[in-house]
């Protein structure tokens, strides 16, 4: 069964500081990309940013950024100097535990507050 | 620059009703797909399409049928609606070949069935 789990329904930050959300999943696959989306109230999804997973070096997107463990199969995202506009709902993709399936599988997803 | 469209936005059926929803895009994408998203449950897929003429079930299948008209459209069709069905729902398209590329996902259709 497909496992996409991130395990923090709710968190919160102050204005300008950092947070951290998690993300792990479950695939046979060796080769393939994850991904993480925010969808603000106006429910538009919107991709936040993008790893490789055959990539050793972290996606990097301006105050977005991931930590990806491949062997641990963990991919939180990283939001620096958090804004009001941040605030959203924050959800994680990943491929099915199925070879050659072309299709994503997302999280239950991390609603974020930005605190002023 | 369209991107996905979905139509309609909203829409109120009373159970037993049927009615389709409508996707296209514009970006010459082959896989499309289609979503649900319930409070406290994420994104559950419930069809996909990896190229034009074939489809696929994804977690969330019963009750629902699909039609992937052409390359640009990709219909969702609830036969006998239920409650359980109110749901907003997501269209989305794939960028590039093969499984590396990121979903486009149009607006959302929030449906309630009474």
């Amino acid at each position: 069964a497909q496992t996409v789990t991130q395990s923090q329904p709710e968190m919160s930050v102050q204005e300008a500081e950092t947070v951290t959300l998690s993300c792990t999943y479950d695939t046979s696959e060796s080769d393939y990309y994850l991904f993480w989306y925010k969808q603000p109230p106006s429910r538009q999804m919107i991709l936040v940013i993008r790893q490789e997973a055959y990539k050793q070096q972290n996606a990097t997107e301006n105050r977005f950024s991931v930590n990806f463990q491949k062997a641990a199969k963990s991919f939180s995202l990283k939001i620096s100097d958090s804004q009001l506009g941040d605030a959203a709902m924050y959800f994680c993709a990943t491929p099915p535990d199925q070879t050659g399936a072309n299709n994503l599988f997302f999280g239950t997803g991390t609603r974020l507050t930005v605190i002023p | 620059n369209a991107g996905v469209t979905q139509t309609p936005k909203f829409q109120v059926l009373k159970t037993g009703q049927s009615m389709t929803l409508q996707c296209a895009q514009d970006m010459n994408h082959n896989s499309m797909y289609w979503y649900r998203q319930d409070p406290g449950m994420g994104l559950r897929l419930i069809y996909y399409s990896a190229s034009e003429g074939t489809t696929d079930k994804g977690e969330v299948p019963n009750g629902y049928n699909v039609s992937r008209l052409n390359k640009r459209e990709f219909s969702l069709r609830l036969e006998s609606a239920a409650p359980s069905q109110t749901s907003v729902y997501f269209c989305a398209s794939r960028r590039g070949e093969g499984r590396t590329g990121e979903l486009f996902f149009g607006e959302g259709s929030r449906l309630t069935v009474l």
